[in-house]
């Protein structure tokens, strides 16, 4: 079974400055998908930025970038320049490519002071 | 441009009143899911969709029910809710051509369950 932990519960950041959220997980498997979600307080959760595990590049959606280390099964997640608005529970998830099903993280609640 | 829709956003029933919930989409999904969320928790998944083809997961009690009539609905059905049920549900979508969830979820905003 795959587990996927995110070792800080709770973290906070100035505005502006640059926070790193970390993920790992466990698997056996090759071929699977990384993924990290926001969930702002009382609203909808939505994708931040996804990682194919056979692209060696890390992604980027502007503020956010990941550090994608396969062999270390390490997924952290980068905000630079954090704003008001990235307030919100951040959530790692994994999908195997066969299991037709993602696992989620515990999350971590991220706090941007102004 | 709602893609994800829950009714309703909040619930209120009885201990041991039969409660359902509903989800719809208009993005054509064909994959559709049901996870519990207690407060300032990890989202547990229920169970799942694909197509017609219900999926559900091991640990889920007997008192969850799913119904999919359709493609766009999808319906979360407790039969007698515990005070233990209390949480959000939320749904989600994704396309998933390929038989093997890994496309991107999109979420609703889900519907918070309360028991009396």
């Amino acid at each position: 079974a795959q587990t996927v932990t995110q070792s800080q519960p709770e973290m906070s950041v100035q505005e502006a400055e640059t926070v790193t959220l970390s993920c790992t997980y466990d698997t056996s498997e090759n071929n699977y998908y990384l993924f990290w979600y926001k969930q702002p307080p009382s609203r909808q959760m939505i994708l931040v930025i996804r990682q194919e595990a056979y692209k060696q590049q890390n992604a980027t959606e502007n503020r956010f970038s990941v550090n994608f280390q396969k062999a270390a099964k390490s997924f952290s997640l980068k905000i630079s320049d954090s704003q008001l608005g990235d307030t919100a529970m951040y959530f790692c998830a994994f999908t195997n490519t066969n299991a037709g099903k993602s696992t989620f993280g515990d999350g971590t609640t991220l706090t941007v002071k102004p | 441009d709602a893609m994800v829709i829950q009714n309703p956003r909040y619930q209120v029933t009885q201990f041991g009143k039969p409660v359902t919930l509903s989800c719809s989409q208009t993005l054509n999904h064909n994959v559709m899911y049901w996870y519990q969320q207690k407060s300032s928790q990890a989202p547990k998944l229920l169970f799942h969709y694909y197509d017609k083809d219900f999926n559900n997961e091991a640990d889920t009690p007997d008192n969850f029910q799913s119904r999919r009539p359709n493609t766009s609905f999808c319906f979360l059905d407790i039969r007698s809710p515990g005070l233990g049920d209390a949480a959000m549900y939320l749904c989600a979508t994704s396309r998933d051509p390929s038989g093997s969830s890994t496309d991107t979820q999109y979420f609703g905003p889900g519907t918070r369950l309360t028991v009396l």
